[in-house]
């Protein structure tokens, strides 16, 4: 079974702070992860993925294969960062069901 | 990009009616597409999986003659609410994997119902 685990459904920091969303999986394979972020009246939209390595709105992600985690981070919060955002966990080829977590709503406070 | 349109954005019904939701691939073919639930402030849960020209694949615990899916083409998949109550009363999403290898899932805006 796959599950994924936000602990923080909740997240308040300053300005200029460092940030990281939380993020833990139960896959018994290889999963691919995934993390989405949803603003304000606005669609569910893919902020990276593990796979591509890659840092999008200075947002990263490293996946712990021994901490079964994907932590989201950024050293410097910005106010327009304030949004919902959403871990999700794909299984190995040939499932591409995803699974997502809670969410965490992170707030940015000026 | 891959994008999904999904209509109607809201809708307002009575007890007892039927709803259509329709999500399209507009600039690629979809073979599969996941159908989401979501209450306020919780998370998407996967409702069940449409694939174009078979049935669909239902989650445990999901009605499937409740909520009926169609996936008739490559570009279009429906999920009909019947006789629908005020407990039915939810956030529907859509989501179609990209069109590229290991790209991520499009997802439609979203449909709010409301059953009164």
């Amino acid at each position: 079974a796959q599950r994924v685990t936000q602990p923080e459904k909740l997240l308040s920091v300053f300005k200029g702070a460092p940030v990281e969303l939380k993020c833990n999986y139960s896959y018994s394979g290889s999963p691919e992860l995934f993390w989405y972020v949803q603003y304000s009246r606005q669609r569910l939209q893919l902020l990276l993925r593990h796979i591509s390595r890659e840092s999008i709105k200075g947002f990263t992600a490293d996946l712990n294969k021994g901490e079964t985690s994907f932590h989201l981070k950024k050293p410097f919060a910005q106010e327009e960062d304030s949004a919902m955002y959403y871990c999700a966990l794909r299984g190995g080829f040939g499932n591409e069901k995803l699974t997502f977590g809670t969410g965490t709503r992170l707030t940015i406070i000026p | 990009g891959a994008v999904v349109s999904q209509h109607p954005s809201w809708v307002i019904c009575k007890s007892g009616t039927s709803v259509k939701i329709e999500c399209r691939s507009l600039d690629f073919q979809a073979t599969t597409m996941f159908w989401y639930r979501q209450f306020p402030k919780q998370s998407l849960m996967l409702m069940a999986t449409s694939n174009e020209g078979s049935k669909a694949t239902y989650e445990q615990g999901v009605e499937k003659d409740k909520f009926l899916i169609n996936h008739a083409s490559l570009t279009l998949s429906t999920l009909t609410v019947t006789s629908a109550h005020p407990e039915d009363s939810s956030f529907y999403i859509c989501s179609a994997p990209g069109n590229e290898l290991n790209y991520g899932y499009t997802f439609g805006s979203g449909t709010r119902l409301t059953v009164v």
